[in-house]
């Protein structure tokens, strides 16, 4: 059974630092691309970053120089560093799988909440 | 970036209803072109994938159409299990990958 469990998310303030993590099973997160997509409160979707199965990253705009996306292929688990956190990265972060450029799996997200 | 735009950003219907959402982007985009049915308090879904191609396990009463800018999805017989929030996500050639801002369906 294809599983992806976030944890990780918190309560932090701005500037600080956080890592998700992304376990993955029933399938080789090394051999597939895997994207983060973060949903603030009450609002739409959007593209975090990508890291594909060559270990090139992607990431959008609004966090390229904050956020690093890596895997651990001997855990099957995908991470998300977040530093120099701002309250508008409060959001739920979720991974998911990446044929291409769809998600056809998603976990079921964690909540990071920037406040001071 | 491309911008994604959807309309119309809520509806509400009748169970057994035909309802349709449309979205178009801000540049031909081929047919790199998903749709994800988001249940309240749940993860996204994947429903249709490159404009038209049903995800296995989604049930055949939604359908997607549409090439270059102008994208549709389609539920033939509106059910009470709908009830959700459809986004469209494009993802053409490079990222970033952007999602329309939602079309909440509700049931009447």
């Amino acid at each position: 059974e294809v599983q992806l469990v976030e944890t990780g998310g918190g309560l932090i303030q701005p500037g600080g630092s956080l890592r998700l993590s992304c376990a993955v099973s029933g399938f080789s997160a090394s051999d597939n691309f895997m994207s983060w997509v973060r949903q603030a409160p009450g609002k739409g979707l959007e593209w975090v970053s990508v890291i594909y199965s060559g270990d090139t990253t992607d990431y959008a705009d609004s966090v390229k120089g904050r956020f690093t996306i890596s895997r651990d292929s001997s855990m099957n688990t995908i991470y998300l560093q977040m530093n120099s956190l701002r309250v508008e990265d409060t959001a739920v972060y979720y991974c998911a799988r990446d044929i291409g450029y769809w998600n056809d799996q998603w976990g079921q997200g964690t909540l990071v909440t920037v406040s001071s | 970036d491309i911008q994604m735009t959807q309309s119309p950003s809520s509806l509400s219907r009748s169970v057994g209803d035909r309802v349709t959402i449309t979205c178009r982007a801000s540049q031909p985009i081929s047919s790199n072109l998903n749709w994800y049915q988001q249940r309240p308090g749940k993860a996204p879904k994947l429903l249709i994938h490159a404009a038209s191609n049903l995800q296995s396990g989604v049930p055949s009463r939604f359908s997607g159409s549409g090439s270059g800018t102008d994208f549709t999805l389609t539920i033939s017989s509106l059910q009470p299990e709908d009830l959700a929030t459809y986004y469209c996500q494009q993802g053409y050639k490079t990222p970033p990958w952007t999602f329309g801002q939602g079309t909440k369906v509700e049931i009447k």
